[in-house]
């Protein structure tokens, strides 16, 4: 159990620009969820996965956003055409559907976007 | 959806109890968490709860009422390093996260 791992930690763009985000979760894990956090609030709920499925797509996410995972391992948080509003931590989470249930987050990657 | 309140920060000296509130409305309940967040790091997992009552974990409890949305988390022997953010989180019945904006706990010796 080597935990939930999110590449890279750290971007820094430009307006305009696209970045995408990779998060691996725990290998037994069939839910991964996305999250958004600013700083002082909690984490927002973005998208989350049941496998390859995507569950649920938050409605204040912009179709800038947009998440894949294709095999049901990995997946990849893309934004397209950021704005400076889009500047947050993004938070991965992966979990087991049974037992607690509970989230196992990664360390995040920050945008920052000037 | 769900609307989830906590205080904004609280302080208390080392060695003393804290109690932290959270109040939910909730469109669907399947279970209310606790997650610790030291700044700069990620939220790790401290309690849950499904049922009415009190779950003790060491020098950590957390409890719930479900029928009047209520969850609270008490910080026993408090220590420097509990200083962080509470985060208060509920779960739908289709396993879906929701979190509260998080308290702060301050921690002065």
């Amino acid at each position: 159990d080597t935990g939930v791992s999110q590449d890279p930690r750290h971007k820094i763009t430009k307006r305009g620009q696209n970045v995408t985000f990779r998060c691996d979760p725990i290998s037994e894990h069939n839910r991964l969820y996305w999250y958004r956090q600013t700083l002082g609030q909690g984490p927002e709920f973005l998208t989350y996965f049941q496998n390859e499925a995507q569950l649920e797509k938050s409605r204040l996410l912009s179709n800038r956003f947009s998440a894949e995972r294709p095999k049901g391992s990995f997946s990849t948080l893309e934004i397209q055409r950021t704005e400076q509003g889009d500047s947050a931590m993004y938070l991965c989470a992966s979990s087991r559907v049974r037992d607690t249930g509970e989230l196992f987050f990664g360390e995040g990657s920050r945008l920052t976007v000037l | 959806g769900q609307n989830i309140d906590q205080p904004t920060e609280m302080t208390a000296t080392e060695g003393a109890i804290v109690q932290i509130n959270c109040t939910y409305q909730t469109s669907g309940f399947n279970g209310l968490f606790w997650y610790q967040q030291h700044a700069g790091e990620a939220p790790t997992f401290l309690s849950y709860n499904v049922l009415d009552g009190l779950e003790e974990k060491g020098r950590f409890s957390s409890f719930l009422s479900r029928s009047k949305g209520y969850s609270y988390l008490l910080l026993k022997e408090l220590q420097m390093k509990d200083s962080a953010s509470y985060l208060c989180a509920v779960r739908d019945p289709y396993f879906k996260l929701s979190f509260g904006a998080g308290t702060t706990v301050t921690v002065r010796a």
